[in-house]
């Protein structure tokens, strides 16, 4: 059973350019979480999405980023005309449908943005 | 969701049960206590979740006092490849899974 699975790992980006990161939740999972963790800080939620559905975006730049979870294929995250200081770990997290209790999120190995 | 205090670092030799304490004095009775570590450069690894009762896994147990306000992770035989910052984190049952970090604690485990 795979797990969550990030693409690109490392990603290099000029300023201006657009930078999109894929994640496919484990099988079975239909939520999914972005984080984002600048250099030497913590990670910070940025969205949560449902299929085809964002739940919660207060986590996200007003500007300039977006993500989706469409019915078929990966969630992105887009970043469009990026700067320097987006450059980061992105980590995507999936869970089961189930809501409340006490679910665990899985992580996956993060996408790593560097903007020159 | 609550607030928790741990401390920024600790040391643990190799071998010794590292005991990680955390503070969540705030925590309210549907919150669940979560504990995940990162070790460097990879994401996060959940460890193990509790609300009143301790619990233990293969990984690690987890103490909880008895009014809830604080908790301890307790890995029983540290070894070097548990370095990694351990994230205490306390989240409301019947929500959504959101789990918001903190600065966790950075645990060196030296031989």
């Amino acid at each position: 059973n795979a797990g969550v699975m990030q693409n690109p790992r490392h990603l290099v980006r000029r300023r201006g350019q657009e930078a999109r990161l894929r994640c496919s939740p484990m099988k079975g999972h239909s939520h999914v979480y972005w984080y984002r963790q600048l250099p030497e800080e913590g990670l910070k939620f940025m969205v949560y999405l449902q299929k085809e559905n964002i739940i919660d975006e207060s986590g996200m730049p007003k500007e300039r980023f977006s993500a989706e979870f469409p019915k078929e294929g990966p969630s992105i995250l887009r970043i469009q005309q990026v700067v320097r200081g987006d450059s980061a770990a992105y980590f995507c997290a999936s869970s089961p449908a189930q809501q409340g209790g006490a679910g665990e999120l899985f992580f996956g190995e993060g996408s790593r943005l560097t903007v020159l | 969701d609550a607030k928790t205090t741990q401390p920024t670092s600790m040391d643990c030799a190799e071998g010794r049960a590292a005991n990680l304490p955390c503070n969540h004095s705030t925590i309210s009775g549907n919150e669940y206590v979560y504990w995940y570590r990162q070790i460097h450069s990879q994401g996060p690894q959940y460890i193990i979740h509790g609300l009143k009762n301790n619990e233990t896994n293969e990984m690690a147990s987890l103490i909880i006092t008895e009014d809830r306000k604080s908790s301890t992770l307790i890995l029983p035989h540290a070894t070097l490849r548990d370095t990694a910052v351990y994230y205490c984190i306390v989240r409301v049952s019947g929500g959504y899974n959101k789990l918001i970090f903190g600065a966790g604690t950075r645990l060196a485990v030296h031989p």
